[in-house]
């Protein structure tokens, strides 16, 4: 149980475009799900927070504009990378929980590249 | 906010022996310390965690310690597999999870 899971899990364009990354909720309703990004070979930095039906919170020095989230049902959370660059290429997980007392669980991941 | 300091970065131990990873927290309200492994492209995967009112907990061959008073935390892994090569990092809650640096795992066959 408590599957997530991402799409695309892999994804090249170019600069400039807009990239939207799934996430979804397979077997449980996640009233809250995150957003991380992690650069090669270091840790997970949480990038914006977001619970059902209403706007995401982010961490300090993300942009809200750049990282569009969308949490519009308890299964799905979307991300859009907007006008991307090649800074923006990262590793990009998303993880979700039933509620705030039980674990999270992560998705495998999106591998952003933008040429 | 929290910081989650992990030892070592890497570690290589032969097939059998024990591994320990060991982490530290600053803030004492932290209230829950899961451990995750991470397989090269994949996404982390919880494989224990430990809440504040516990000082041990056991699954088959992993174990997790707490120490409140000194605000650490310990991964063991007894009997190691090949398999459980990977990278493992240890995070607490405070509000949301902090994770630690990570510790990358070879297993020597």
């Amino acid at each position: 149980g408590a599957v997530v899971s991402q799409h695309p899990s892999w994804v090249i364009c170019k600069s400039g475009t807009s990239v939207k990354i799934e996430c979804r909720s397979l077997d449980f309703q996640a009233t809250t799900m995150f957003w991380y990004r992690q650069f090669p070979k270091q840790s997970l930095m949480l990038m914006a927070t977001s619970n059902e039906g209403s706007k995401a919170t982010y961490e300090q020095g993300v942009e809200k504009d750049k990282f569009l989230i969308n949490h519009a049902s308890l299964t799905l959370s979307t991300l859009t990378v907007t006008s991307a660059h090649p800074e923006d290429s990262s590793f990009y997980i998303c993880s979700a929980t039933p509620n705030p007392n039980q674990p999270q669980h992560f998705g495998d991941g999106t591998r952003l590249s933008i040429l | 906010g929290e910081n989650v300091e992990q030892h070592p970065s890497t570690l290589s131990v032969q097939e059998g022996d024990s591994a320990v990873i060991k982490c530290t927290y600053s803030d004492s309200a932290s209230n829950y310390f899961p451990w995750y492994k991470q397989e090269l492209g994949k996404g982390p995967q919880l494989i224990i965690d430990i809440r504040s009112n516990v000082g041990e907990k056991k699954d088959q061959r992993i174990a997790v310690t707490l120490n409140k008073t000194a605000k650490h935390f310990s991964l063991h892994i007894t009997e190691t597999q090949p398999e459980d090569s990977a990278v493992y990092f240890c995070a607490a809650k405070l509000g949301h999870l902090f994770f630690g640096t990570g510790t990358r795992l070879t297993v020597i066959p």
